[in-house]
This record gives structure tokens, C-alpha cells and sequence, in this order.
């Protein structure tokens, strides 16, 4: 089945550490998204990448670092920076000039 | 002021009922204008595309689009407990994919 698979599901965070979350998709698309999403909030942009090697911030992009070295592939790093982390976090992608973007099940990250 | 208002509910109808869920909107620039349904703790999933101005209709669901007014609608009809979720919009203007405005949901419940 094509679709975004999004891991763990859950995760921890102590303070000062930084921890990644896990975005594989195998629809092809070439563009992929971060979002974060917080109660009563909309979904707010963290960084995107239209292609391997290249990405860009998005609006809320401080505290956080990615990488594109493979198309499949758009992992999140959520560092020491980012003092406020606990939100839900949502990985998309999108193909071409299609609007329509496509969600992976989402990470619950939370601050022990 | 927000680009992008949608009331947060959450909205209780019993089964059976027509629910109406609505985000109105600043930018007059916006040309697409999507519908996601969002389960608790999950991705969202994409119902309703639209472009432009007009209703669109698929199934049970139908999507209005009132650019004058700035005005977006989704009618839910013979609505049934399994479309208890969190609905959001979204939008976006020409050649805007990567600026996808998100409204932050409208809570749903429908009750047996």
C-alpha cells in the first residue's frame, strides 16, 4: 500500500536532548512537509523540501533541523533549542503542482 | 487577525442530522480550498478539493465556495457517529504549495 509512514508514535524527550522523528513515504511524491499541531491551533509549517538536498524553513522553523538525502526519507530533528516541543507533529508530502498534500498518522512528542 | 477562521465547536447533532461547518477567510488571493477530516491522535485525510468558486459534491458531503463573501462550507448529510472528528480547512492561492493555511478545526460529534 503507498502511503507516509510516520515513527514512533509516541516519544519522549528529557530536557537538552534531541531527539528525530522518522517520515518514509513510497508514493513518490517529491515535495514533503513538517508540520506541527497544538490544541486549538491550526497546523503550522516547520520546514518543506521539493527536492533531495534542498529544504526550506517554514514559519515556525527555529529549534528545529531536517534533512533530504534520499526522496523517500525527511526525518525531523527536534533540538535542545526548541523549548516548548510537546505538540503533535504531522509529515505530508505532495506531488508536482498538485495542491492536495497527503498526511502520515502523526508523532505525539512529549517533554518527560 | 487570523488568515483563516474556523469556529473550534465542538459541535454536538444527533445521527441522521445535517451538519454545516464553515471557515471564512482574509486573503482574497486564495483559489483552492481543501476539506480534511481528522480522527483523534491521527493524520488528516483529505475529503473535498475545490477550485475557484462553486459547490462540489461527493457522496454524502458537498463543498460550497463563496468568494465574494470569503466564505467556505462543508454539508455533511444523513450524518452518522462514524463522522465524529475534527474537520479542518484549508487554502491556499495560485502557485501556493507550500503555504497551505490551515483554520485550527471544527470538533464534531455525532450521537446515536
Amino acid at each position: 500500500d503507498g502511503g507516509i509512514t510516520q515513527s514512533p508514535k509516541y516519544l519522549f524527550r528529557k530536557e537538552g536532548q534531541n531527539v528525530t522523528l522518522s517520515c518514509e513515504q513510497n508514493l513518490n511524491h517529491d515535495a514533503m512537509y513538517w508540520y506541527r499541531q497544538d490544541p486549538g491551533q491550526g497546523l503550522r509549517l516547520i520546514y518543506y523540501s521539493q527536492i533531495v538536498n534542498d529544504f526550506q524553513k517554514g514559519d515556525i522553523a527555529e529549534g528545529y533541523s531536517v534533512s533530504r538525502e534520499k526522496k523517500e526519507s525527511f526525518p525531523l530533528t527536534v533540538t535542545s533549542a526548541q523549548k516548548n516541543p510537546t505538540a503533535f507533529y504531522l509529515c505530508a508530502s505532495r506531488q508536482g503542482r498538485d495542491e492536495k498534500l497527503f498526511f502520515g498518522s502523526g508523532t505525539q512528542l512529549s517533554v518527560l | 487577525q487570523k488568515e483563516v477562521e474556523q469556529d473550534p465547536g465542538p459541535l454536538s447533532v444527533p445521527e441522521g442530522a445535517i451538519v454545516s461547518l464553515n471557515c471564512t477567510y482574509s486573503n482574497s488571493a486564495f483559489q483552492y480550498f481543501m476539506w480534511y477530516r481528522q480522527y483523534s491522535r491521527k493524520g488528516p485525510e483529505l475529503l473535498m478539493y475545490t477550485y475557484s468558486s462553486g459547490n462540489k459534491e461527493d457522496g454524502r458531503f458537498t463543498a460550497q465556495v463563496d468568494k465574494s463573501s470569503k466564505y467556505i462550507s462543508l454539508f455533511i448529510r444523513d450524518s452518522q457517529p462514524s463522522d465524529s472528528a475534527t474537520y479542518l480547512c484549508a487554502m491556499s492561492d495560485v502557485g501556493g504549495y507550500n503555504k497551505l493555511i490551515f483554520g485550527a478545526g471544527t470538533r464534531l460529534a455525532v450521537h446515536p
